[in-house]
C-alpha cells in the first residue's frame, strides 16, 4: 500500500541553525501538506502545496519557513534558523485533490532545538 | 476562529464494547469530517471520512455526522485493547486545504 515517508525520524539542531526536512508523497497525489504537533497539543496545518506553489497557509507560517518539491518525488521544509519553539512533530501529508479529500500523513520528523 | 472541540477523556471502556466518540465544530461551513487514530509517538492514521448527514460504517467503525447541530461522532463496536490510543477529529472547509484538528480523545480499551 503506498505510504507518505519522511526523513529523519529524528532531527536535533541548535537554535538558530537551518534544518531541512524531507517527504515523499504518495506518487499519484497532487496535494501537499506540512503540519506540526508540539508535545500534547493539537495538530496545527502549515502549509499546503500544488503544482509547485504554496496555495494556503498559516501563521504559523512566517518568513522562517519555506517549502520546496526539488524534484518529481520529494517535497521539503526548511526553517531557516531554528527557535526553541520550533521543538514539535512536524508531519508531511498528501491528498489526491483539494478540500474534502483525505490526507494521509507520514511518520513524522521529530526536531528538537537546543 | 474555527474550532473543533474534543473531550480529552480518558475514556475507559471494557474489550468487547461499543466506545463513542463525540466532536463539536464552530464552523458552519465546513462540509468534510475526518476521524484519524493516532498512537503515542505516532502519526495520525486516517480511520474514515463522513461528507453527508447520517451514518457511514466501515468495518467496526461507524462515522455519524449532524451538521445541523454541528456534531460528528465515531463509534468503534466490539473495542479492543489495541484501539486503545488517541482519536482525532479534523474539518475541512471545501475549497480549502487545511484540516482544523481536535485535541483528541483518548481512549483505553481493558481487557
Amino acid at each position: 500500500e503506498p505510504e507518505v515517508t519522511q526523513t529523519p525520524s529524528h532531527q536535533v539542531t541548535q537554535m538558530g541553525q537551518e534544518v531541512i526536512l524531507r517527504c515523499v508523497p504518495i506518487s499519484n497525489h497532487l496535494y501537499f501538506y506540512w503540519y506540526r504537533q508540539i508535545l500534547g497539543q493539537k495538530v496545527e496545518f502549515l502549509v499546503s502545496f500544488y503544482n509547485n506553489e504554496i496555495s494556503e497557509k498559516s501563521e504559523i507560517f512566517d518568513d522562517q519557513f519555506s517549502v520546496e518539491r526539488p524534484d518529481g518525488s520529494n517535497f521539503t521544509l526548511k526553517i531557516r534558523s531554528t527557535k526553541l519553539e520550533d521543538s514539535a512533530m512536524y508531519f508531511c501529508a498528501s491528498s489526491e485533490g483539494t478540500g474534502g479529500y483525505e490526507q494521509y500523513f507520514g511518520p513524522g520528523t521529530r526536531l528538537t532545538v537546543t | 476562529q474555527k474550532e473543533v472541540e474534543q473531550n480529552s477523556g480518558p475514556l475507559s471502556v471494557p474489550e468487547g464494547a461499543i466506545a463513542s466518540l463525540n466532536c463539536t465544530y464552530s464552523d458552519r461551513g465546513s462540509q468534510s469530517f475526518f476521524w484519524y487514530r493516532q498512537y503515542s509517538g505516532k502519526s495520525p492514521e486516517l480511520i474514515m471520512s463522513i461528507y453527508s448527514n447520517g451514518d457511514k460504517e466501515d468495518g467496526r467503525f461507524t462515522a455519524q455526522l449532524n451538521k445541523a447541530s454541528q456534531y460528528v461522532s465515531l463509534l468503534i463496536r466490539d473495542s479492543q485493547p489495541s484501539d486503545s490510543a488517541t482519536y482525532l477529529c479534523a474539518v475541512n472547509q471545501d475549497n480549502f486545504n487545511k484540516f482544523y484538528f481536535g485535541s483528541g480523545t483518548k481512549l483505553n480499551v481493558k481487557p
